[in-house]
């Protein structure tokens, strides 16, 4: 069945340092790719997407690129910020059929030291 | 524009007892999906309802039920809790089609004892 992987953590970095979040999916046909965040005691919040491959989804600093040839959307940061300390969570939705349910990875604690 | 709204935020529950978690969705949207997160199993589909209709499905016992109402509230309904049922629930609403973004409420945190 369609499934996510991503890198176990935590990751511990100092501020402005550079981030990557590794993230490989398997699914048939083509999926929807999506990077959700999560601040403690919260739900999830939708970092960025990308619908098809090689779209890039972008957001407050935050790139993903959907890589079809290696099946992958890797997370990235340029310069993190301690206020980026959160859990992310890769996921994937579709392909096939009308349903909006996602399959997530494990999630990734980032921790931002000052 | 309101968000995602759940209801109750926080339950304390006894092994045996049911429960009801609510959802109300954004408005306009259509499809509402729940998921339960645990730090064991992580974030685990439950089932997907559209138009008052179950979609989609996970795999949970039969314990596990949900419903949605003709203004797209959606409920779900745990019987016999068990510990194990302790988590936080989840609900994500979405316009419908492929690839479109689910947003999510701050979650019911049920603690069963």
């Amino acid at each position: 069945g369609d499934s996510v992987t991503q890198m176990e953590g935590p990751v511990t970095l100092s501020e402005e340092a550079f981030l990557t979040i590794n993230c490989t999916y398997t699914a048939t046909g083509y999926p929807s790719l999506f990077w959700y965040v999560q601040y403690p005691g919260e739900g999830l919040q939708l970092l960025l997407k990308a619908t098809k491959a090689d779209d890039k989804g972008s957001n407050k600093g935050f790139e993903a690129t959907y890589r079809k040839e290696t099946t992958s959307f890797h997370l990235e940061k340029g310069s993190v910020q301690v206020s980026d300390s959160a859990v992310y969570f890769c996921a994937l939705s579709g392909p096939g059929g009308a349903t909006n349910k996602l399959i997530f990875g494990t999630g990734t604690l980032l921790a931002v030291q000052p | 524009k309101a968000g995602v709204t759940q209801t109750p935020r926080y339950l304390i529950k006894t092994r045996g007892q049911q429960v009801t978690l609510s959802c109300s969705p954004i408005s306009g949207h259509r499809s509402v999906s729940w998921y339960q997160q645990t730090p064991g199993q992580g974030l685990q589909f439950l089932f997907e309802y559209f138009s008052e209709t179950q979609r989609n499905k996970g795999n949970f016992p039969g314990r596990f039920s949900g419903r949605q109402f003709s203004n797209s509230r959606s409920e779900m309904n745990v019987s016999t809790l068990e510990l194990g049922d302790s988590a936080l629930y989840l609900c994500a609403s979405s316009w419908d089609g492929q690839g479109t973004e689910a947003f999510f409420g701050q979650g019911t945190r049920l603690t069963v004892v």
